[in-house]
């Protein structure tokens, strides 16, 4: 099982300001087979990134995916008030899904 | 634009079988190349991968469920199911259904639903 480590678990910031969220791989994800998903109170998680890098359909450019192997970075630019919500990274990379632990992003 | 609702009971007792439906609208199960899963989410943690069933019945489950879980699919109808045995309280959570491509991320999921394991 790939194990998933995010962080930080909290982060406090501003509006306007920028988040970097961390997603550490137990091994390699195989062709960087990483996603992430923003979910909001009362809502189902929401995609916003495949293969690491790749925004999905009618994601804003102020979300950016990187990394590679097993460490890949969320950068949210200019951080806008429908931002501030719990975010997960997933792998796919192995036919067992598995899900980091989330970090939360709060209004500071 | 495929839809997916989940139903089902939101109160189970304790060494019984949870069971949900989740019915695909706007689109359909039998849809080549998809996986359809359940997914879980005990409140206020994270999420938790339960398993998977293509169109042609194939499973895959998560190896911490695979002794207890059952998730098949209904063609005729235009749905999938999850059944998990001899539930306890460690299984209360948010469950949703989700679907996905082979070597690909979740693109859709359902609401929710939420189950309580109580006497």
């Amino acid at each position: 099982e790939i194990v998933l480590t995010q962080s930080p678990g909290t982060l406090s910031l501003s509006p306007g300001e920028r988040a970097i969220l961390s997603c550490r791989a137990s091994q390699s994800i195989s062709s960087n087979y990483l996603a992430w998903y923003q979910q909001k109170p009362g809502q189902a998680p929401w995609l916003l990134i495949y293969a690491a890098s790749f925004r999905a359909t009618g994601i804003p450019d102020r979300f950016t995916g990187s990394g590679s192997g097993a460490d890949f970075t969320l950068t949210i630019n200019r951080l806008e008030p429908e931002d501030f919500a719990v975010y997960y990274c997933q792998q796919y990379g192995s036919s067992l899904l598995t899900f980091g632990g989330g970090t939360k992003v709060e209004i500071k | 634009q495929v839809q997916l609702q989940e139903s089902g009971p939101g109160l189970v007792k304790p060494s019984q079988t949870l069971s949900l439906t989740c019915t695909v609208s706007g689109g359909s199960v039998s849809s080549g190349s998809y996986y359809w899963s359940w997914i879980r989410q005990p409140a206020g943690k994270g999420l938790e991968w339960i398993g998977r069933v293509s169109m042609s019945g194939s499973t895959n489950y998560n190896p911490s469920l695979k002794s207890r879980v059952t998730i098949s699919v209904d063609t005729s109808k235009n749905l999938f199911s999850l059944k998990l045995s001899s539930v306890t309280a460690a299984d209360t959570a948010l469950y949703y259904c989700a679907r996905y491509r082979y070597a690909d991320a979740i693109d859709i999921w359902g609401q929710g639903t939420i189950v309580t394991v109580s006497s």
